[in-house]
């Protein structure tokens, strides 16, 4: 079993709506989570990491975290063809490496 | 802004040949990771260092070896290339400073062995 699991999608959405993607974790000593964005060809990029249980928001953004349930989702507000991409979901368990998930792919629909 | 960079973005190399990829950053980052991203597979480590001339393996560090000298460097060595090494090479830096964890990742190159 993956340390990391994502919701496998693919995930299609009107342009918009909202996005849901979620994510859960097997080591309950993970401390901080992180969720990339990749386009198709490209590296993956940083979106936003969150550490703490609760809500954290950043632009259309929304990274939410419930450690009792071990589970980390993001939610894309006013989805945007641009947001179009793999969204990957990392957790950290120790000082150096990330556990990450397999991704999941999102299209927002014009 | 960090920057991660690597010395190719494409290349093409024939079997058994030695392969040598490079990545340097610029935020004086302790960590240095490198992967391999395939359809279907996700991201792999292959190996990672936590500081100059430190290396650990990864995930799949078969078929591959690192070398760390400077601390802005990070080399990824195939000692004799195979088709299946055709892949999407990614480097990735991070700090144990403030927002530790957090990696950035260069541009990739993509591989491909003949």
């Amino acid at each position: 079993q993956k340390e990391v699991e994502q919701n496998s999608g693919p995930l299609s959405v009107p342009e918009g709506a909202i996005a849901s993607l979620n994510c859960t974790y097997s080591d309950r000593g993970s401390q901080s989570f992180f969720w990339y964005r990749q386009y198709s060809g490209k590296s993956p990029e940083l979106i936003m990491f969150i550490y703490s249980n609760g809500d954290k928001e950043d632009g259309r953004f929304t990274a939410q975290l419930n450690k009792a349930s071990q589970y980390v989702s993001l939610l894309i507000r006013d989805s945007q063809p641009s947001d179009s991409a793999t969204y990957l979901c990392a957790g950290r368990s120790n000082d150096y490496k990330l556990s990450f998930g397999a991704g999941t792919t999102v299209t927002v629909r014009a | 802004d960090v920057k991660v960079t690597q010395s190719s973005r494409y290349l093409v190399k024939r079997t058994g040949e030695k392969v040598f990829l490079e990545c340097v950053q610029d935020m004086d980052h302790e960590n240095m990771f490198w992967y391999r991203q395939d359809p279907g597979l996700g991201l792999r480590l292959i190996y990672f260092s936590y500081d100059v001339k430190m290396k650990e393996k990864g995930d799949i560090p078969e078929g591959y070896s690192v070398s760390r000298e400077k601390k802005e460097r990070f080399s990824l060595i195939l000692e004799s290339a195979s088709t299946n090494q055709t892949s999407m090479y990614l480097c990735a830096s991070s700090s144990r400073g403030p927002f530790k964890g957090t990696q950035y990742f260069g541009p990739g190159t993509r591989l491909t062995v003949l």
